[in-house]
């Protein structure tokens, strides 16, 4: 099985701030890696499909990179609404899931 | 718009098999674009995919439940489903359905793109 894992667990940051979280496979999964953002009792979202691609409607400042084992996901600039959970998902084989990055209100 | 919505008892005891069903509303559940599955996540807790299903009836589980895991679809009701067996307090969670596409011009990457609001179901004596 193709494990997940993310760091920081946690993060606190002001809006306005530049923000990376780092996801890795242990193995290489190509670019077979998405992101999803989730708020308090919300359902998850599509934020970043194949590693890099921004999914329709999701705003500029997040972006992704990596391919193989080694992936991040930045936010440029924070806004009010992003703070939430950030989660990343493998889909090479078949599908796994990041334990998950809370960002907080510094 | 697509939507899923997910249905069942909210309440489920120990050894007991949990059912429920999700229903697509707003597109078809036979399209060759996408697989179909379930995630679920325990109270306070992160995501765990469950299994997915593709329109063919074709499967996919995780191994760590697949002893337990049943997905079915009806393509003539819009509707797929989840029977998870011998549940235990552990069982506990949100449950959601869930469509993912397959990205055929990203390699056959498969993201969710489209999620059911949840349902928790508590497993409880």
């Amino acid at each position: 099985d193709i494990q997940m894992t993310q760091s920081p667990s946690s993060l606190s940051a002001s809006v306005g701030d530049r923000v990376t979280i780092t996801c890795r496979a242990s193995q290489s999964i190509s670019s077979y890696l998405n992101w999803y953002q989730q708020k308090p009792g919300k359902a998850p979202k599509l934020l970043i499909y194949a590693a890099s691609s921004l999914q329709s409607g999701v705003p500029s400042r997040f972006s992704g990179s990596g391919s193989g084992t080694d992936f991040t996901l930045t936010i440029s600039s924070l806004q009010p609404e992003d703070f939430a959970t950030y989660y990343c998902q493998q889909s090479y084989s078949p599908f796994t899931f990041g334990p998950g990055t809370k960002v907080d209100i510094k | 718009q697509l939507q899923l919505q997910e249905s069942g008892p909210g309440l489920v005891k120990p050894s007991e098999t949990l059912s429920l069903t999700c229903t697509v509303s707003g597109g078809s559940i036979s399209s060759s674009s996408y697989y179909w599955g379930w995630i679920r996540q325990p109270p306070g807790k992160g995501l765990e995919w469950i299994g997915s299903i593709y329109y063919s009836g074709s499967t996919y589980y995780n191994p760590s439940l697949k002893s337990r895991v049943t997905i079915s679809v009806d393509t003539s009701k819009n509707q797929f489903s989840l029977k998870l067996s011998s549940v235990t307090a552990a069982d506990t969670a949100v449950y959601y359905c869930a469509r993912q596409a397959i990205m055929i011009t990203f390699g056959g990457v498969i993201a969710i793109d489209y999620w059911g609001q949840g349902t928790l179901v508590t497993v409880s004596s």
